[in-house]
Order: structure tokens, then sequence, then C-alpha cells
């Protein structure tokens, strides 16, 4: 069964103090593997995709990495506005041939100003 | 261009009662999936519709149903409503069925409390 770990569950930074988020996975045959934010009440807002490992994507103060086992979500000089849950996800296909999404439990970041 | 749409945002229902929710992809966005968040089991998936066939479904009873439209708007049913239904349902678009890799967006969500 595909699974999916996030960590840390909760992480509370310093405004512009850096940090890394880990995603971990056991997926046979990744399709892609998502990197989403979630504001409290809202769905989750797409912020990018991996494909292969070593492929890195960066939008401001975010940069996601790949590699065969895990993703990394890189957080520069992070500002209260960045404050978020961040969800990975996987799509893989499953035992049936099936393609799905299947999600972390997402990491809560604190940015205190 | 617009998001994706779900309404109702919010619904209180009753245990035993059925509730529809709608979802309105993006323009041009064939497949729609549903999902279901709650705090302790986080985002699950439901099921997956493409050009009107249902292609995925997950581990959910029969309870949880789903259809889409020629025009691609989906709808998601769920009968004889129990507590533990209570949950965000999540309605998501892609332009490509779930085996292509193509990005999913997400909707605001429908809140369902089940009372």
């Amino acid at each position: 069964e595909d699974q999916v770990t996030q960590s840390p569950e909760a992480l509370r930074l310093q405004e512009g103090e850096s940090s890394s988020l880990n995603c971990s996975y056991t997926v046979s045959g990744l399709r892609g593997l998502f990197w989403y934010r979630q504001d409290p009440g809202k769905g989750p807002e797409f912020l990018f995709t991996l494909y292969s490992a070593g492929e890195e994507k960066e939008k401001e103060r975010l940069k996601a990495t790949l590699t065969k086992k895990e993703s990394f979500l890189h957080i520069t000089a992070p500002k209260p506005e960045d404050s978020a849950t961040y969800l990975c996800a996987v799509q893989a296909p499953d035992n049936f041939g099936n393609e799905k999404l299947t999600f972390g439990t997402g990491t809560r970041l604190t940015i205190i100003p | 261009k617009a998001g994706v749409t779900q309404t109702p945002r919010y619904l209180i229902k009753t245990r035993g009662q059925q509730v529809t929710l709608s979802c309105s992809p993006i323009s041009g966005h064939r497949s729609v999936s549903w999902y279901q968040q709650t705090p302790g089991q986080g985002l699950q998936f439901l099921f997956e519709y493409f050009s009107e066939t249902q292609r995925n479904k997950g581990n959910f009873p029969g309870r949880f149903s789903g259809r889409q439209f020629s025009n691609s708007r989906s709808e998601m049913n769920v009968s004889t409503l129990e507590l533990g239904d209570s949950a965000l349902y999540l309605c998501a678009s892609s332009s490509g069925p779930g085996n292509s890799g193509n990005t999913i967006y997400f909707g605001e969500g429908s809140w369902l409390t089940v009372v």
C-alpha cells in the first residue's frame, strides 16, 4: 500500500529563519509528487509538481526537491504570510492499475513575526 | 479563468438524511475527483470521474456515490448520513485522467456537519 509520511507535524519558526519540510514516500511507479498549501477553512492551493528524481522547482521563497524516496520543501527567509499547512501527495497506480493521489497528513507551519 | 467552484459551502444535516454536493471544474477540465478531509484522517480519496465515467474509487461505503455530467460538472451524494460523515468535502479538477500526471486543482470545499 502506498504510504506518504510528512515531518515534522508542526513547525514554528521566527520570521527569516529558513528550514525544510520533509515528505517521504513508498510507492511503485511514481507518476508525480505534488506540494500544496492549505490555509484554514480553504481548499489546498497548488504549489509544485515534481516528476523525477533530481528535479527541483522554485517559487518565491519556496523550493521543492525530489529524490527516489523523499521530497523536501525548503523555505528561505519565511514571512508570517507563509504560515499554513503544507501537504504532500503522490500519484501512482494501485494494485489494479488505477491512478490516485495519496496525501500525507501535512506539516503545520507557523512563522512568528 | 475561474477556478473549481463548489456549492454549497456550508451545510448542516441530520443523521439519516442524504446530501448532494455540486462541483464545477475549471473550464476545459474533464477530470473531476472528490476527497474527504477530516482532522484525524487527512485527505482521503473518494472517486474520480473522467468524461462521465467513474475511473477510480476509494475505500468508502456505497452510501457515497457520484456522477459527472456531459458538461464535466459533477455531483456527489451521501445517503443515510452518519455523524462520522462530518467533514470538508473537496472537489478537484484536472485536464486529463488520473494516470496522466496532470496537475490537480482544488476547490474551496463544502463543509458538512451532521448532527
